[in-house]
């Protein structure tokens, strides 16, 4: 089954500066790469995603790339802002008609941006 | 319009007691899925369901039974709770229409268990 990596555990940084998140997935058939931002006591929201059709994708501070040859896709969010700190976590899925089409999700990474 | 909507939020069990986590979505969706969420492990999937009437097993689905009951509702139980299923239970769903690309997947507020 499909394993995802996902690194740093935690992040640190300046109000302003940037973060980048990394992950690494293992099913080449993975063609589906949520994002989602988990605050204290909340549930998982999903705050961006990218189909394996495109290299990367933006919204505002926040874009993810996509590097379909390493299996790998990266979140960065720039001038990090107080009310970004959260648990963060990647996620893959394999095609509709493939079987398993669940999320299958990283570890986690906790960001904490100091102001 | 309440999204994924998780009963109880928090719950005490004893060692071999049993209960029943009650979820439910007002979005029309096809697909629901139950993850448990562990410190440092992020979240693993214990079953999901494709369609009403359908559920097949995700990672981690030893000691757990789900139903489906209807499109709107989702349970999950613990037949015999052991202090290894202590954890924060989440449900989500998707649309997930067959022929449609995957879509994103709502989760509701989380159940917080604790079995001692």
């Amino acid at each position: 089954g499909e394993n995802v990596e996902q690194h740093p555990s935690t992040l640190s940084v300046q109000e302003g500066d940037s973060a980048v998140i990394k992950c690494t997935y293992s099913d080449s058939a993975s063609n589906y790469f949520p994002w989602y931002k988990q605050e204290l006591g909340k549930g998982p929201q999903l705050i961006i995603d990218i189909r394996s059709n495109v290299g990367e994708k933006k919204d505002q501070r926040i874009a993810v790339t996509l590097n379909k040859t390493a299996k790998h896709f990266s979140l960065h969010i720039t001038e990090t802002q107080p009310e970004d700190s959260a648990v963060y976590f990647c996620a893959a899925s394999r095609p509709m008609d493939t079987g398993r089409r669940a999320l299958t999700f990283g570890s986690g990474t906790r960001l904490q941006v100091q102001p | 319009n309440a999204g994924v909507t998780q009963t109880p939020k928090f719950q005490v069990l004893k060692t071999g007691q049993s209960m029943t986590l009650q979820c439910a979505q007002d979005m029309n969706h096809n697909s629901m899925y139950w993850y448990r969420q562990d410190p440092g492990m992020g979240l693993r999937l214990i079953y999901y369901s494709a369609s009403e009437g359908t559920t097949d097993k995700g990672e981690v689905p030893n000691g757990y039974n789900v139903s489906r009951l209807n499109k709107r509702e989702f349970s999950l139980r613990l037949e015999s709770a052991a202090p290894s299923q202590t954890s924060v239970y989440f449900c989500a769903s998707s649309e997930d229409t067959q022929g449609f690309r995957n879509t994103e997947a709502f989760f509701g507020q989380g159940t917080r268990l604790t079995v001692v």
